[in-house]
């Protein structure tokens, strides 16, 4: 049982370049989330996705795009990529979105883009 | 608006000491308050949470409490040990009505001197 992975672990990028960020969860959890943690920004959530087949807009998703692949995967796509998006992202999912869940997330993404 | 906010920023003692680290929170009608802990550079592990029907919660050398008619809630370590030292961040979902996105606070990182 693995819990919440993401590839790749880093990533350096030139700005104008793409790149699709992978999460996979084997928990069979219904709802998974993209954040991004900046040193004093916290974490921000970019996009979300209650359940397969659905995807909303969090905070930040500006420059973002996302796809519910299935149950287990959400990949996290940045099709130009700029400076301001140099961070590190996790995914994190959990068992649904009604009021007592608990999220658990992934080891991160550290992304540079020069 | 749902705000959390962690103080103080950071915390160093020694080894051995007892220490409570404070999350407040502006709007009480929560449904549970999630604990977290993030070593540098990693992702972040789940400590504790606490429903919003419970007052503590306890893993270990850890007791978080809840007092939602205050808007608070503390994460108690006690007999601190080097290995403790991390960023704790604390989180709440948003009011009913909206999906399960956590808010969270900026975190409190803790220094553990041998």
């Amino acid at each position: 049982n693995a819990g919440v992975t993401q590839t790749p672990k880093f990533q350096v990028l030139k700005t104008g370049q793409s790149m699709t960020l992978q999460c996979a969860q084997d928990m069979n959890h219904n709802s998974m989330y993209w954040y991004r943690q900046d040193p004093g920004m916290g974490l921000r959530l970019i996009y979300y996705s209650a359940s397969e087949g659905t995807t909303d807009k969090g905070e930040v998703p500006n420059g973002y795009n996302v796809s519910r692949l299935n149950k287990r995967e959400f990949s996290l796509r940045l099709e130009s990529a700029a400076p301001s998006q140099t961070s590190v992202y996790f995914c994190a999912s959990s068992e649904a979105t009604l009021a007592s869940y608990e999220q658990y997330f992934g080891p991160g993404t550290r992304l540079t883009v020069t | 608006k749902q705000e959390v906010t962690q103080i103080p920023a950071a915390l160093s003692v020694p080894e051995g000491e007892n220490l409570v680290l404070n999350c407040s929170f502006t709007d009480s009608a929560i449904y549970n308050l999630q604990w977290f802990r993030q070593d540098p550079g990693k992702g972040l592990t789940s400590l504790l949470l606490i429903q919003s029907s419970q007052r503590e919660q306890t893993s270990g050398r850890l007791n978080a409490s809840l007092d939602k008619s205050s808007g608070r809630s503390t994460l108690y370590i006690a007999a601190s040990q080097p290995g403790d030292s991390a960023t704790y961040l604390c989180a709440v979902p948003p009011p009913p009505g909206n999906t399960g996105k956590l808010i969270f606070g900026q975190g409190t990182t803790l220094q553990v001197k041998p």
